[in-house]
């Protein structure tokens, strides 16, 4: 299976931050890596699939980029309400495998 | 509307069986594969099997190959995982999710307590 590596796995950022989370992919996958957000007893949601493309009704303040082995994932201006943990996930090859995730909290 | 909705968590004995399932609604569910996703308590997310639309294709984690049984009726719109001889490093909130590639739709979860 591929493995998925994140960094750091937790952030303490201020309300107005730019934040970013790298993911790093133990073989070549491509873009074919999509990004998701969990807040606490929820279902994990999407917001960037295929590296850099935005899920409908995701605000523009969150984006993703890279391809091959390395990504990253960017809030422009970090929201009260982006507090959650955050996943890359691969599907270049099945299974599909998850990050370890990044556990985001305001400072 | 569009949304999926797992049943049947619960506290069960090491050893113990579940069967657990995921009602669709609100798009053609014979059009997509679906999976099962698991999280543990305070853990990540884990992909336990997936299965084709026609039901053709299944996989299985190594971690519950043997012992879980995906399956689905289309004409139902329903997904089902049978969970046999469980262990406690099965608890977790267990979520069908549309898609294997790309999930955009979750369902809300189901836990499942293995303990004595």
């Amino acid at each position: 299976d591929i493995q998925m590596t994140q960094s750091p796995s937790s952030l303490s950022a201020s309300v107005g931050d730019r934040v970013t989370i790298t993911c790093q992919a133990s073989q070549d996958i491509s873009n074919y890596l999509n990004w998701y957000q969990q807040k606490p007893g929820k279902a994990p949601k999407l917001l960037i699939y295929d590296a850099s493309n935005l899920e409908t009704g995701v605000p523009s303040r969150f984006s993703g980029s890279g391809s091959g082995t390395d990504f990253t994932f960017t809030i422009s201006s970090l929201q009260p309400e982006d507090i959650a943990t955050y996943y890359c996930q691969q599907y270049d090859d099945l299974p599909p495998t998850f990050g370890q995730g990044t556990k985001l909290e305001i400072k | 509307q569009v949304q999926l909705v797992e049943s049947g968590g619960g506290l069960v004995k090491p050893g113990g069986s579940l069967r657990l399932s995921c009602a669709a609604s609100g798009f053609t569910f014979s059009d997509y594969y679906m999976s099962w996703i698991r999280q543990a308590p305070g853990k990540g997310l884990e992909w336990v099997s997936y299965i084709s639309s026609s039901g053709g294709t299944i996989y299985y984690a190594d971690s519950v190959k043997g012992r879980f049984t995906i399956s689905r009726d289309n004409a139902k719109n329903s997904l089902s995982l049978q969970l046999n001889s469980l262990r406690a490093e099965d608890t977790a909130v267990y979520y069908c999710a549309r898609g294997v590639a790309v999930a955009k739709l979750w369902g809300q979860g189901t836990l499942v307590t293995v303990s004595s």
